[in-house]
């Protein structure tokens, strides 16, 4: 089952936060968070595994709530280079649970 | 530097045709995937490989068709039964099965049109 993202689209001014949400119907070993720019391929942000963990990345961190089934990406004093579509993606505990992507979330951010 | 190649960067195949996409990579990746791309739909897993001479169907496989012979190439070929492949197609690898160490890397895809 494909995991919900939320919001679809959010448009940002620089400076501003904001947060992305991933949930999933099934229990959650590992989630991925990718940003890809139009065109391009999509770049490796994070992974979290289950345990609660949280994640920095420069200004850009995550949060993962295995008993919600669910993570959090948090941009902060977002800049024009975060633009661009978040996905996450969800992994099961065994090597045949696939990951499986998220339909993205398009984040503009203008000056 | 160490990367994936994904060609052509464009492709246009008329109806009935079937097309082989590129992969390529130099990471010493055990794992490598295909998936396509539409607007609005995320990523959805055509085929994968975790090691050579072995792949498995993912969530869309009917219409496609994929061999493993070496480590670094993982081609995809889209056949005439594939009704609607006009996508943008990404291929991906990851040091392990699941990308729990560094995640996946992606090529920089292939966008096919069908004329």
């Amino acid at each position: 089952q494909q995991p919900v993202q939320s919001p679809q689209a959010v448009i940002l001014r620089e400076g501003e936060d904001a947060v992305i949400n991933c949930s999933s119907s099934k229990a959650l070993y590992s989630v991925h968070w990718y940003r890809q720019k139009h065109g391009e391929a999509p770049v490796f942000l994070m992974i979290l595994l289950k345990g609660g963990e949280q994640k920095g990345h420069d200004k850009i961190s995550a949060s993962f709530n295995e008993k919600k089934q669910q993570s959090s990406l948090y941009l902060t004093a977002s800049q024009l280079s975060y633009s661009g579509t978040y996905f996450c993606g969800t992994g099961g505990k065994t090597s045949y649970d696939k990951v499986i992507f998220g339909p993205g979330t398009s984040l503009s951010v203008i000056p | 530097d160490g990367g994936i190649t994904q060609s052509p960067k464009y492709l246009f195949r008329k109806e009935g045709q079937n097309v082989t996409l590129s992969c390529e990579q130099n990471l010493n990746h055990d794992a490598m995937y295909w998936y396509r791309q539409d607007p609005g739909q995320g990523l959805r897993l055509i085929y994968y490989s975790q090691i050579v001479n072995d792949f498995q169907k993912g969530d869309i496989a009917e219409g496609y068709s994929v061999s493993r012979e070496k480590k670094e190439s993982f081609p995809l070929t889209v056949t005439s039964a594939q009704k609607n492949p006009t996508a943008f197609y990404l291929c991906a690898s990851s040091i392990d099965a699941r990308g729990l160490r560094y995640g996946y890397t992606f090529g920089s895809g292939t966008r096919l049109t069908v004329v």
